[in-house]
């Protein structure tokens, strides 16, 4: 069974605000992404990494920042929220072609 | 109930080939989404293409091209003229209309194009 966790599940914040999304995987995946989908509509690759200190920005153009100083860890930051930022937002991590998704964070910025 | 049906679980062919990925798929609602999803071997899911149900044109990206056919229940995707970097796996995906309705996926096409 897959062992990746998305916290917090749901959060509503202000505009300006500084926020955090955490992501932490069990099973040693060198390769962990985030992934941001609005509701109904498809996943889109913000950010990725392939191990630690290594950090990539994905297809999306995203105003996120992420850092992976350790295996099991790929927090994504918003340093200033914004309505535009609601969304939802997947953290995945896998080998090779195999995937494992989070259960998201469900982010709506007022 | 909703389900995406990829039949073709490998597909191998040689640089330069058109080759079809077909998908199918069963739902009870009126409206609906499809879609389709690049996996290569990095990992990473590369969103390709998005179609609503009340939208049955096909489309063409350069190589790629869908062709939506509401009347069999298929979106089936082709690259024309393959090359070595199309290989990956290509998932087809199915979702509901409403917030709430979770993505369905296929379990994938690994195609392999061969130099």
């Amino acid at each position: 069974e897959a062992d990746i966790y998305q916290t917090p599940r749901y959060l509503v914040i202000g505009t300006g605000k500084k926020i955090t999304l955490e992501c932490s995987q069990t099973m040693g995946h060198d390769k962990m992404y985030w992934y941001q989908q609005d509701p109904g509509m498809e996943l889109h690759l913000i950010h990725y990494s392939y191990g630690v200190n290594s950090t990539e920005k994905g297809d999306l153009s995203s105003e996120s920042t992420v850092s992976r100083i350790r295996t099991e860890h790929f927090p994504l930051t918003l340093e200033s929220a914004r309505p535009s930022h609601t969304s939802q937002y997947l953290c995945a991590s896998g080998q090779g072609t195999e995937a494992f998704f989070g259960q998201g964070t469900r982010l709506t910025v007022v | 109930a909703q389900k995406v049906t990829q039949a073709q679980t490998e597909i191998s062919v040689v640089e330069k080939e058109d080759v079809t990925l077909d998908c199918v798929y069963e739902t009870r609602d009126t409206t609906y989404y499809l879609f389709w999803y690049k996996q290569p071997p990095s990992g990473e899911l590369v969103f390709l293409i998005r179609r609503n149900s009340f939208d049955e044109q096909n489309e063409i990206s350069g190589r790629y091209s869908w062709n939506f056919q509401k009347s069999t229940s298929s979106f089936n995707f082709t690259i024309t003229a393959s090359q070595v970097v199309d290989s990956a796996v290509y998932f087809c995906a199915l979702r509901g209309a409403g917030n709430n309705r979770k993505l369905i996926w296929g379990l994938g096409t690994s195609l392999a194009v061969n130099p």
